[in-house]
């Protein structure tokens, strides 16, 4: 595709519920990168994959959250008993090469409501 | 948390005027980038701006870089109803950290 894709766009939990998302980086792109958005507020920065190694999750607030790129490509976060304090909008970027150059291209996002 | 303040948090202008947010980080920095965000949608990558350089531009918009203050400017200049949206400064921090580190942002309403 032309950009970085995301699904779902939206999402409802119940509290305590797993829930996964995806996202499809540009094609070609080694960087990807997931941060987190609260109502507001810029986004905080969660993880960071360069092809499918996981260079960076420094970022992930507790270890209820679990990101992959098993082929180098597409990205999964999870979150495992979601929490109120959870909901926000999750944002994948992803970058052609060593990110510290080059701009990163932001999908659309997925809203998490945590009920 | 935020490690960058943006000023003003909230800015209103009529339709072709200029418009100017402000941007302070705390960190030495490879580069840093303004992105603009609609209401519910992702970021759209405006302009960057590497810490070597002290001014870019692109069409309409000025970007300048201090960083002995830790400082970067936005100029839209001949604001439309358009450019309404939230922007944001984001920086890589020099060294290893690949991420972004974002400012906490500007919302920026356009008056027709």
């Amino acid at each position: 595709g032309a950009g970085v894709s995301q699904s779902p766009r939206y999402k409802v939990a119940k509290r305590g519920q797993d829930v996964a998302l995806r996202c499809d980086p540009i094609s070609g792109h080694v960087s990807l990168f997931w941060y987190q958005q609260a109502l507001g507020q810029g986004p905080e920065f969660l993880t960071y994959f360069q092809n499918e190694a996981q260079l960076d999750k420094s970022g992930l607030p507790s270890d209820r959250f679990f990101a992959e790129r098993p082929e180098g490509s597409v990205s999964t976060l999870k979150i495992q008993r979601t929490q109120q304090e959870d909901s926000a909008v999750y944002l994948c970027a992803s970058s052609l090469e060593e990110a510290t150059r080059n701009e990163q291209f932001f999908g659309p996002g997925t809203r998490l409501t945590v009920l | 948390s935020q490690q960058g303040e943006e000023d003003p948090q909230a800015l209103s202008i009529q339709e072709g005027e200029n418009a100017t947010m402000n941007c302070s980080y705390k960190t030495s920095i490879n580069n840093l980038q303004w992105y603009r965000q609609n209401s519910g949608r992702g970021l759209v990558h405006l302009i960057l701006i590497r810490s070597n350089e002290r001014e870019k531009h692109s069409g309409r918009l000025r970007v300048t870089l201090d960083t002995s203050k830790k400082s970067s400017s936005l100029l839209i200049t001949a604001s439309r109803a358009a450019d309404t949206a939230s922007y944001f400064c984001a920086w890589t921090r020099s060294g290893s950290a690949r991420q972004l580190t974002f400012g906490s942002g500007t919302q920026l309403t356009v008056l027709p």
